[in-house]
């Protein structure tokens, strides 16, 4: 009954290779998003979909691509991956447009990607 | 420059202990959520926090939106305290929905 869940929890590939990582949320929310964490814990959005639709895009090169076939579920494909990905990504969610809408962000517990 | 701060970047407390963190911000917010990141690197919403006092178990939380500041309080801290604490905003001149986070406050508690 995990509540946002994505897959696989680890991921370690070498340069250059194309990959993806799933996540689906039991929680009835609108909103959807992925978060960053680098080596230093620190924490950046990448993207966020509300509804199937994309409404943050930061500065993030173009060989990510999220993909959200319906609300429940948020996908990430990174292309030509390079060392410099390497990183924990967390994908989240939250009730209603924007979050500030009272309501709380809930994490996956993450995919530790690691590129050789 | 550095839109959220959070102190002390690192915290050593012995069981039992209370501790406050805080969390500096440099403009108005829309949304101010505190988590807890444990040392799996589990994620967990502390507190929804954008202005006022909660309070739930050992743990509490208030912020002076006024004075652009937070604090998360944790008292009789036990050992599964432990892990980084993480206070994230959305200010009203950011995008929507865009919570940005601050360094953290790394917390060890020994027994």
């Amino acid at each position: 009954d995990t509540a946002v869940s994505q897959t696989p929890k680890y991921l370690v590939t070498q340069m250059g290779n194309d990959k993806s990582i799933k996540c689906e949320q039991n929680l009835g929310h609108d909103t959807m998003y992925w978060y960053k964490q680098d080596s230093k814990k620190f924490l950046k959005i990448m993207f966020s979909y509300n509804n199937k639709e994309l409404i943050i895009n930061e500065t993030v090169p173009n060989r990510f691509s999220p993909k959200s076939p319906d609300k429940a579920h948020l996908n990430l494909h990174i292309n030509s991956l390079e060392l410099g990905d390497s990183a924990v990504y967390f994908c989240a969610s939250s009730q209603g447009w924007p979050s500030s809408y009272n309501s709380p962000l809930h994490f996956g517990n993450g995919t530790r990607l690691t590129v050789t | 420059g550095i839109q959220v701060e959070q102190s002390p970047p690192d915290l050593i407390l012995q069981e039992g202990a209370n501790s406050t963190l805080r969390c500096n911000f440099s403009d108005s917010v829309n949304n101010l959520q505190w988590f807890h990141q444990n040392p799996w690197g589990q994620l967990i919403n502390l507190f929804y926090i954008p202005s006022g006092t909660k309070q739930n178990g050992r743990l509490s939380a208030t912020t002076v939106a006024t004075e652009r500041y937070s604090l998360l309080y944790i008292s009789s801290s036990q050992t599964t305290d432990s892990g980084v604490y993480f206070c994230a905003v959305e200010l009203t001149t950011d995008s929507w929905g865009k919570l940005q986070f601050g360094a953290g406050t790394q917390v060890v508690v020994t027994p």
